[in-house]
């Protein structure tokens, strides 16, 4: 079954660098999402991506944040200048149409030092 | 905004038992309400969702129900097996197309042997 894949499992940065995550969503999904969990606690939405600007973006991403999807396949979530409280896992979601289910990846565990 | 609240936060069974997951959103237009299942180290995975137009929806030893008027929705495993053990969540969005989810706080079922 085709799945989000997500790069890397865990990324260690220290506080004010910059960090890409990586996302390859589901061939021919055309919807693209990213979500982050701080540890213990639910997971919120970040920014949704559709056709190649977009969508909609909550409060937590401000303009330390930035999603591009480069290619054809993959789609980045990328902070500018890390702060102590972006360490959470980040997830990358997929939809392949209008009414279907997102598909998550496994996760990028980001811990700022 | 939509805010979906959860219940219980953790929840033990013994295996064989039923367990009952509650959430209840405030958005009277949010039509889509799906269940994922996290466990440890993973990201979240869709088990079952129902949309707003159909009161029950089953899967095997999966249910979900859906009140709209009084905007609440569960989750009924039966037969819980031990690999049921996991935190859950569900979730709830609006519109038609895609559409961010907003989560609940999550449930951690524990079933016993």
């Amino acid at each position: 079954e085709p799945e989000v894949t997500q790069t890397p499992s865990h990324q260690v940065t220290q506080m004010g660098q910059e960090v890409i995550l990586r996302c390859v969503p589901i061939s021919n999904h055309l919807y693209f999402y990213w979500y982050r969990q701080i540890l213990g606690q639910k997971v919120e939405f970040l920014v949704s991506f559709y056709n190649n600007e977009i969508s909609e973006k909550s409060e937590i991403f401000d303009d330390q944040f930035s999603v591009e999807r480069p290619d054809g396949s993959n789609f980045t979530l990328k902070i500018r200048s890390t702060k102590l409280e972006d360490s959470a896992m980040y997830f990358c979601a997929s939809e392949g149409r209008a009414n279907q289910p997102q598909h998550f990846g496994d996760g990028t565990r980001l811990s700022i030092l | 905004g939509e805010n979906v609240e959860q219940h219980p936060s953790t929840l033990s069974v013994q295996e064989g038992d039923s367990a009952v997951i509650k959430c209840t959103y405030s958005d009277s237009a949010s039509n889509y309400f799906p269940w994922y299942k996290q466990e440890l180290g993973k990201g979240p995975q869709l088990i079952i969702d129902i949309r707003s137009n159909v009161g029950e929806k089953k899967d095997q030893r999966i249910a979900v129900t859906l009140n709209k008027t009084a905007k609440h929705f569960s989750l009924h495993i039966t037969e819980t097996q031990p690999e049921d053990s996991a935190v859950y969540f569900c979730a709830a969005s609006s519109g038609t197309g895609f559409q961010k989810l907003v989560f609940g706080t999550g449930t951690r079922l524990l079933v016993s042997p």
